[in-house]
């Protein structure tokens, strides 16, 4: 069965501060792996990691897939208290279902 | 552009009752996907449709709960009759389909369902 494992499930961290998250996965049939971060509402879409070693980046976010090792990194680098969410590490499974980790809650004290 | 619709936002009813949540999702998108989240098991999917048709409805848990997408702009997720364990965030999600990409999901703002 897919599974998808994330670390650690809360983290509490000062503003300014770098945070490493992470997600690790076991999946037959890999197609790609996103990162969603959930504030009080919907989920909304940060990454798709479909290759190796290739770094998503965006502002202060970025990640990165091993797909040898079967993980995923998501950096954040100077965190600001907007940064505090939970974040959801999913595996696309199949022809379109996600399947999602527990998710990983950041708290951001300024 | 407006995202995904879910109504109503919030929804409190006793057990027993019917219960119909609403789904719009983003125009175009081919695929509607209904999830379930609570504290103790995450973000579940229940079912999915591609072209409106149902694809995948393993993650439905029982009987008391059916969905339909009757056209390409609405979907309802009911649950008949309603229980106090059926108390969670309910999420619609969409996407697109694109020959040989894998595109992501997006989501509504979820409705609040409490059972009492």
């Amino acid at each position: 069965e897919d599974k998808v494992v994330q670390s650690p499930l809360s983290l509490v961290v000062h503003e300014g501060d770098t945070v490493t998250l992470n997600c690790s996965y076991e999946v037959t049939n890999f197609r790609s792996l996103l990162w969603y971060k959930q504030e009080k509402k919907a989920p909304t879409f940060l990454f798709m990691l479909t290759s190796s070693g290739i770094e998503k980046k965006s502002g202060r976010l970025s990640s990165i897939l091993d797909k040898k090792e079967l993980f995923s990194i998501l950096n954040i680098t100077a965190t600001q208290t907007g940064d505090s969410a939970v974040y959801l590490c999913s595996l696309i499974q199949g022809a379109q279902k996600l399947v999602f980790g527990q998710g990983t809650r950041l708290t951001i004290n300024p | 552009d407006a995202g995904v619709i879910q109504s109503p936002r919030h929804e409190v009813t006793e057990m027993g009752q019917e219960v119909t949540l609403r789904c719009k999702p983003i125009s175009g998108h081919d695929y509607l996907f209904w999830y379930r989240q609570t504290m103790m098991r995450g973000l579940e999917l229940l079912i999915y449709f591609n072209n409106n048709v149902p694809i995948d409805d393993s993650g439905m848990p029982e009987d008391r709960f059916s969905a339909k997408m009757p056209n390409a702009s609405f979907s309802t997720l009911k649950i008949q009759p309603s229980e106090p364990r059926d108390s969670a965030v309910y999420f619609c999600a969409s996407s697109l389909f694109v020959p040989g990409s894998n595109q992501p999901q997006h989501f509504g703002d979820g409705t609040r369902l409490s059972i009492l």
